[in-house]
């Protein structure tokens, strides 16, 4: 059974503070990683995707990938109220183009005044 | 910007009933999925669909669920006879190239 493990929270941050969510999973030949933000109640919303080792930077959201240690992270810069939410690591299976994505169960972020 | 649509937004059946949900993915997307979430749980996979076919399905997706594109706009999820586990969030999604892009959800309630 390929897992995607997140600690399920809750983050706490204050707002401008950097919040940093993490991800690990269990299949080594996975290569495409996702990060989505879901509000209560609604549909998981794209933020980032990654697929090399290192960082990739996106305004104030930045994902990291480790293939060596099968660890993604999230950090989003400068923490705004409309953050608080809950993040969904997902990763792209590798039984071809139409795989499916595998996600953890999200770690619920709240940004305080 | 293009987008996912699925309709009803909520539905509200009778255990033992047939029910079918709709989807309208991106125009030029090639990859369809359906997900589904039960409340306070994760988001599941439960089928993805290529070319008119399924391409994989997961254990949930069993002989009481069904896909189709039936006139190449729409994307179907059919349960044949809804059980109360059913009762969960559905998302559809589509996809061109790498990144699924998932609609607004249907929230089925089987009562």
């Amino acid at each position: 059974q390929k897992e995607v493990e997140q600690n399920s929270g809750p983050l706490s941050v204050p707002e401008g503070a950097i919040a940093s969510l993490n991800c690990t999973y269990s299949d080594r030949g996975s290569q495409s990683f996702f990060w989505y933000r879901q509000y209560s109640g609604k549909s998981p919303e794209l933020i980032m995707s990654i697929y090399s080792n290192g960082d990739k930077e996106d305004g104030r959201f930045t994902a990291q990938l480790n293939k060596a240690s099968q660890y993604v992270s999230l950090l989003i810069r400068d923490s705004q109220p409309s953050d608080s939410a809950t993040y969904l690591c997902a990763v792209k299976g590798n039984t071809g183009t139409a795989s499916k994505l595998t996600f953890g169960t999200g770690t619920r972020l709240q940004v305080t005044l | 910007e293009p987008e996912v649509t699925q309709t009803p937004s909520h539905q509200v059946t009778q255990m033992g009933q047939e029910v079918i949900l709709r989807c309208v993915p991106i125009s030029n997307h090639l990859y369809f999925y359906w997900y589904r979430q039960i409340l306070g749980q994760k988001v599941e996979f439960l089928v993805s669909f290529y070319n008119n076919e399924i391409s994989e399905k997961s254990e949930i997706f069993d002989d009481q669920f069904s896909v189709e594109r039936p006139d190449g706009s729409n994307f179907t999820l059919k349960i044949r006879s809804t059980k109360l586990e059913d009762s969960a969030m559905y998302f559809c999604a589509s996809k061109a190239l790498e990144t699924q892009y998932f609609g607004p959800g249907t929230r089925l309630l089987v009562l």
